[in-house]
This record gives C-alpha cells, structure tokens and sequence, in this order.
C-alpha cells in the first residue's frame, strides 16, 4: 500500500524567498508523479507531471525532481509571491495501486508580502 | 477545451435521502477516478472507472456508495442514505490514460444535516 509523507506540514516565509518541499513516498514502483495546489475551498490545480522515467521537469517558477528508486520527490520553488499561498501537494500515481493517485496530507506555504 | 466539470458544486442533503454526484470528464479523456476529502484530512481514492467498466473500487465503502461510468453522459458518484459523515468534498479526476496527467474538477461539496 503506498504511502506518502509530505515535509514540512505548514511554511511561512516573506516574499522572495526559494523554497523547498520535500515528499517521500513507500512504493517506488510508480508510473509517474504529480504535484498539485489546492487553494481553499477549491479544486486541485496540476503544476507538474513528471514521468518515472525523468529525474526533473520545470514549469516557469517551479522546478520538481524525482528519485524514484529512493521514493522522494522535491518541488523547488523560486522567488515565491503571496500568490504562491496554497495547500501543495504531492501525487505519486500507479505501481501497486495501479492508476490512481495516492495524496500526501500536504505542505501548507504562507508568502507574507 | 472545457475541463473536468462536477455538478453541483454545493449539494445538501438531510439524513436518509440520495446523493448523486456527476462528473463530465475532459474532451477525449476516458479515464476518472472520484476522490474524498473529509474536514481536515487528506484527499482518499475512492474508485476508478473506464468508460461502462469499474477498474478498481478499493477505496469505496462497502455499503451505500456506488459509482458508474456510462457510454454516453457524465460519471455518477451515488450515495444512498446519506450520513452526517458523508459530508465532505469529493472531486472528480479524469485523465487519457494509466501513464497521462489527471485534471481535477472543483468538486462537490456535500453536506448532511
């Protein structure tokens, strides 16, 4: 059964500042990973897919890495806005759960101006 | 290319009465999966349908909830005599396959009084 654990819980920083969000996950048999924003009360807004054959994939601001055989994924974020305020979250898909995804509790960022 | 669209968004319920939730999935996607979000917890597969086919249904209760995916027209999450710990948001993903990117739609936000 795949588990993920997502590092920090809660992460408050001024603006401007790079970031880092760590997941780690048990199974590392997976076809792909995604990450996500959810910001409250709404839905869940993909940021980045990358494949479990890739070791990173960028996306404008937003970098994210995977080292599938040790199960952690990184998800850099550069020169952080309020706007980047959110819940992120972390998706490793397939393996022994086959095609769905399995979420962390998430990391929830604070940007202060 | 409109994306994952879930009806309604806001959907209350008294105790006892039928729930039933509808997801229309991407233009050309076949594959959705409905996930739970209860108060303060993490989001929790529920089941993943094909078109006319269950694929895996582990994370559905065992009773009460059914899902079904037709030929033609939306997904539908079905809940029968709804409980107060039913209420939660459940949102709707599709994707174009096992190993594509998943699009989430806003999601259903039950609530049982």
């Amino acid at each position: 059964k795949q588990e993920v654990t997502q590092i920090p819980a809660a992460l408050s920083v001024p603006e401007g500042e790079n970031l880092v969000l760590n997941c780690s996950f048990t199974d590392s048999a997976i076809y792909n990973l995604q990450w996500f924003r959810q910001d409250p009360g709404k839905g869940l807004t993909s940021l980045l897919l990358i494949q479990s054959s890739q070791r990173e994939q960028t996306s404008g601001r937003l970098n994210a890495s995977l080292d599938k055989s040790s199960g952690r994924s990184t998800l850099y974020i550069a020169a952080s806005q309020p706007g980047d305020s959110a819940t992120y979250l972390c998706a490793p898909a397939g393996g022994t759960s086959y095609g769905k995804l399995t979420f962390g509790q998430g990391t929830i960022l604070t940007v202060h101006p | 290319n409109a994306g994952v669209m879930q009806n309604p968004r806001h959907l209350v319920r008294r105790r006892g009465q039928e729930a039933r939730l509808r997801c229309s999935p991407m233009k050309g996607h076949s594959h959705v999966y409905w996930y739970r979000q209860l108060p303060e917890e993490g989001l929790k597969f529920m089941v993943y349908l094909q078109k006319e086919n269950i694929i895996d249904e582990s994370g559905m209760p065992k009773e009460r909830f059914s899902a079904e995916f037709p030929k033609e027209g939306p997904s539908i999450l079905r809940i029968q005599q709804v409980v107060r710990g039913d209420s939660a948001a459940y949102f709707c993903a599709s994707s174009g396959g096992l190993n594509t990117e998943a699009f989430f739609g806003q999601g259903t936000r039950l609530t049982v009084v």
